[in-house]
């Protein structure tokens, strides 16, 4: 059961603006660097966003993160069909079960 | 470029031990400040972090999966493997290994299905 909140789906026509936020608290998101990551249909989770806002190499800026308190949100602009994908927010939690923790997931939609 | 590549039975029995080994290439597992974890995801849902490894051996676990998991390194071989015991139908999933650096897994396997049946 995952501790990081998102909301199911979010959808938007190409070349709009998508936001996903991803929902903690204080052991977790409020006091450890949060991570983005694309999964296309049937393949592996790639990372698009880490240590809250910074992009990997070859991740193109339209996507970008930030944090706030104890809540993060990924921003992706210019949407594109190959946007398509499921996205989850991962970071590690420090409470007594200290751990890797991942969000529900967002389906993004590209009407 | 760091790869990683699963491997290790598809189909394991109930209450068997399901073991995965994880091959790292493009790089020394050794080299750098990086933990090595596995994450697995049942069809349709979403990711859960089984638990990490650091080259040294020291680990951290899933703490609703810590009785049943063991994850181990061969720096040797550059490969860090999966043990997780007296699986269900609910270990069902396809398990991904990855690189893990401050948290952010930046490199990952294609992953693997492994399936719990008799």
């Amino acid at each position: 059961q995952s501790v990081l909140t998102q909301p199911p789906s979010v959808s938007a026509a190409p070349g709009q603006k998508v936001t996903i936020s991803c929902s903690g608290s204080s052991s977790n998101i409020g006091n450890n660097y949060v991570s983005w990551y694309q999964q296309l249909p049937g393949t592996a989770p790639k990372l698009l966003i880490y240590d809250n806002n910074k992009r990997p190499s070859g991740i193109p800026d339209r996507f970008s993160g930030s944090k706030s308190g104890t809540s993060a949100t990924l921003g992706i602009t210019g949407l594109q069909t190959g946007d398509e994908a499921d996205y989850y927010c991962g970071t590690w939690d420090s409470s007594l079960s200290a751990g890797g923790v991942f969000g529900t997931g967002t389906k993004v939609t590209v009407l | 470029q760091v790869q990683l590549q699963e491997s290790g039975p598809g189909l394991v029995k109930p209450s068997q031990t399901l073991s995965l080994t994880c091959t790292v290439s493009g790089g020394s597992i050794s080299s750098g400040s990086y933990y090595w974890s596995w994450i697995r995801q049942p069809a349709g849902k979403g990711l859960e972090w089984i638990g990490r490894i650091y080259t040294s051996g020291s680990t951290n676990y899933n703490p609703s999966l810590k009785s049943r998991v063991t994850i181990s390194v061969d720096t040797s071989k550059n490969q860090f493997s999966l043990k997780l015991s007296s699986v269900t139908a609910a270990d069902t999933a396809v398990y991904y290994c990855a690189r893990d650096l401050l948290g952010s897994h930046d490199y990952w396997g294609q992953g693997t299905l492994v399936t719990v049946s008799s």
